[in-house]
């Protein structure tokens, strides 16, 4: 099993649809959980940090299900402009440091008009 | 605020040439590091810095050279570039090297090795 396993997509939805995607990962010790945005020959940025006890930043909501291990991303009334690929990304272990992050291979989304 | 930089953004290189990626943030972060990012891969961690004068190894070091002589730049040195090098490269940085810390990025270097 991959350290974290990500669905590719593409997840091709209509604008203003709900559009979830879920990301598993394998170590149970895992301590932090993030989603990345990364645009087409762009950049990855810090879409939202996961907490344990869910967030939500206007349309976009983050949970995390230790006991199945796997964290998820809801995308309310989809824009074009969410038009992107996410990429789950994980702390593995108990170190507090970025150098162990674990990245998913991300899943594409188009939101089409 | 530029954030950060990366040069070039594109490079055409054969093999056994050698060359440095450059890399510099005016946010006065102290981590600094290096990730390549290839087709059915994830992003992965090739050198690190957590401030000037101190580096290590990441999970993919070898073939790769840094150094971090100022806060500020993190130049990524190939040594003798192989096809194996053909990738896009991603300079990036943040406050510490603490979980939680949002990590910035360049905007990429696209490197092919011929």
């Amino acid at each position: 099993r991959k350290e974290v396993e990500q669905d590719p997509g593409p997840f091709n939805v209509p604008e203003g649809a709900t559009v979830a995607f879920n990301c598993t990962y394998s170590n149970s010790a895992s301590q932090s959980f993030f989603w990345y945005r990364q645009d087409c020959r762009k950049e990855p940025k810090l879409l939202m940090s996961v907490y344990s006890s869910g967030n939500e930043d206007g349309r976009f909501t983050a949970q995390l299900n230790r006991a199945s291990q796997y964290i998820s991303l809801l995308i309310r009334d989809s824009k074009l402009s969410d038009s992107a690929t996410y990429l789950c990304v994980v702390n593995p272990s108990n170190a507090g440091n970025n150098r162990k992050l674990i990245w998913g291979l991300g899943t594409s989304l188009a939101v089409n008009p | 605020n530029a954030g950060v930089t990366q040069t070039p953004k594109f490079q055409v290189l054969k093999t056994g040439q050698s060359m440095t990626l450059q890399c510099a943030q005016d946010m006065n972060h102290e981590y600094m590091s290096w990730y390549r990012q290839d087709p059915g891969m994830g992003l992965r961690l090739i050198h690190y810095s957590v401030g000037a004068g101190i580096t290590d190894q990441g999970e993919v070091p070898n073939g790769y050279n840094v150094s971090r002589s100022t806060t500020e730049d993190f130049p990524l040195r190939l040594l003798s570039a192989a096809p194996s090098q053909t990738s896009v490269y991603f300079c990036a940085s943040s406050y510490r090297g603490s979980t939680n810390e949002k990590l910035f990025f360049g905007s990429g270097t696209q490197l092919s090795v011929l």
